[in-house]
Formats: C-alpha cells, sequence, structure tokens
C-alpha cells in the first residue's frame, strides 16, 4: 500500500496571508490526525477527521482548521499566518484507532 | 491536564551497548502507548506499541515495557547499531473507540557511537 502523503511539501508564506495543506491517507484508513512539530513546542495535536467529522480538537487558536472529504483525503487550513506558525506540519492516517502512521509533512515557513 | 514527560532529552551509548529511554504519563485512561523513531528531516516512524492489557512485547532488539500503576513506560534497546541514532518520541493516547489523540513526550535525542 502507498504510504501517507502531503502536498505541497514546502511552503513560504508572509504575515496575514491563508494557507492550505493537504493531506492524503493510506487506502482504507478513515482516521486522519494533524500535529504541528516546531523546535520548542515539540509534537502538538491540532485536530482529528473521522468520517468527515472533526472529532477531536487540540488547543489551537481557531484560525487554524480543516475538513475531511469523502474519500478520506483531508485539508488544514490556516488564516491569518503568524510568525510563530512557522512549522512542521503532519498528517497521519489511522484505520480506525491505535496505530497512526505518519506523512512526510508540509514545512510551513512564514516570512 | 494530559501531559507526557520523557527522560532523558539526550543519550550518548557506544555500539553493541543498551539504551533505555523512560516515559510517564498524567491521564490514568491512556490506553495506547507507542514509540515513534524520527531520523533528520523525515517523517516519524512506528516502531513499536504497546496497549494497557500488556506489560511487556519485544520486537528483535527493541522492547517496550509498561507499569499502569506507576504510569511509566519505557523503550529498551539492545545492541545499539549507528544506524539507530535518531530522535525517540513516547506518546499516550486514550485509543478506545478511535480516540486518536496521542500526546508527545518531548524526544530523546539517541546518538550511537562505533
Amino acid at each position: 500500500k502507498a504510504g501517507v502523503t502531503q502536498t505541497p511539501r514546502y511552503l513560504i508564506k508572509t504575515r496575514g496571508q491563508q494557507v492550505t495543506l493537504s493531506c492524503s491517507p493510506i487506502s482504507g484508513h478513515r482516521s486522519v490526525s494533524w500535529y504541528q512539530q516546531t523546535p520548542g513546542q515539540g509534537l502538538q495535536f491540532l485536530f482529528e477527521y473521522f468520517s468527515e467529522t472533526q472529532r477531536n480538537k487540540g488547543n489551537f487558536p481557531g484560525r487554524f482548521s480543516g475538513r475531511q472529504f469523502s474519500n478520506s483525503r483531508s485539508e488544514m487550513n490556516v488564516s491569518t499566518l503568524e510568525l510563530g506558525d512557522s512549522a512542521l506540519y503532519l498528517c497521519a492516517s489511522s484505520p480506525v484507532g491505535y496505530e497512526q502512521f505518519f506523512g512526510p509533512g508540509t514545512r510551513l515557513t512564514v516570512l | 491536564g494530559e501531559n507526557v514527560e520523557q527522560h532523558p532529552s539526550t543519550l550518548s551509548v557506544q555500539e553493541g551497548d543498551s539504551a533505555v529511554i523512560k516515559c510517564t504519563y498524567s491521564d490514568s485512561a491512556s490506553n495506547y502507548f507507542p514509540w515513534y523513531k524520527q531520523e533528520l528531516g523525515k517523517r516519524p516512524q512506528l516502531i513499536i506499541d504497546i496497549r494497557s492489557n500488556v506489560g511487556e512485547k519485544k520486537d528483535q532488539r527493541i522492547a517496550v515495557t509498561l507499569n499502569k500503576t506507576a504510569k511509566h513506560f519505557s523503550l529498551h534497546i539492545t545492541e545499539t547499531q549507528p544506524e539507530d541514532s535518531a530522535v525517540y518520541f513516547c506518546a499516550a493516547s486514550k485509543a478506545s473507540g478511535g480516540y486518536n489523540k496521542l500526546i508527545f513526550g518531548a524526544g530523546t535525542r539517541l546518538a550511537v557511537h562505533p
């Protein structure tokens, strides 16, 4: 099976802009979770989607949002970008629960 | 709140030695404990996991132990090799009914010297 894929791999944006990141899970996996990885805060949970519904949400401001489509592909959106949003954004897919498999990530740089 | 503490933050060993990384979780409802290995510039890779109904699990040179009473779990790597050098993350979740929120430790940077 093909692994989790994420696009784009790299993004450079300026403050105030918005960005959309995409994640395609492993075929047959219905759960997609998003994480933010930074040197200072480590790996932090953003949200999880299952069958097009947001099931869990982390402690991030409302500028961070996401959605899942009927084919389980997911997108996350960050509006009004801030310098502190610079990070590696990882998505992970899971068949139902337990094991989560990560994609390569999208490296977002906010200038 | 939910928290996972991980120690040590850095670990340096000689090739062939053993390495042990320890984690403590705060939420007693946690029932799933995976370990991830992340090499520089790569994605976190699931290397081993354990569920709360099991005390120990082994896969070749790596093993994980869980003490539910103390809310501790540990990763043991035996006969370390240079390719084991990476950052290792522990995590905990309440993965029942598909609840998939992983709470990660801060990571341990393992260096294996030839």
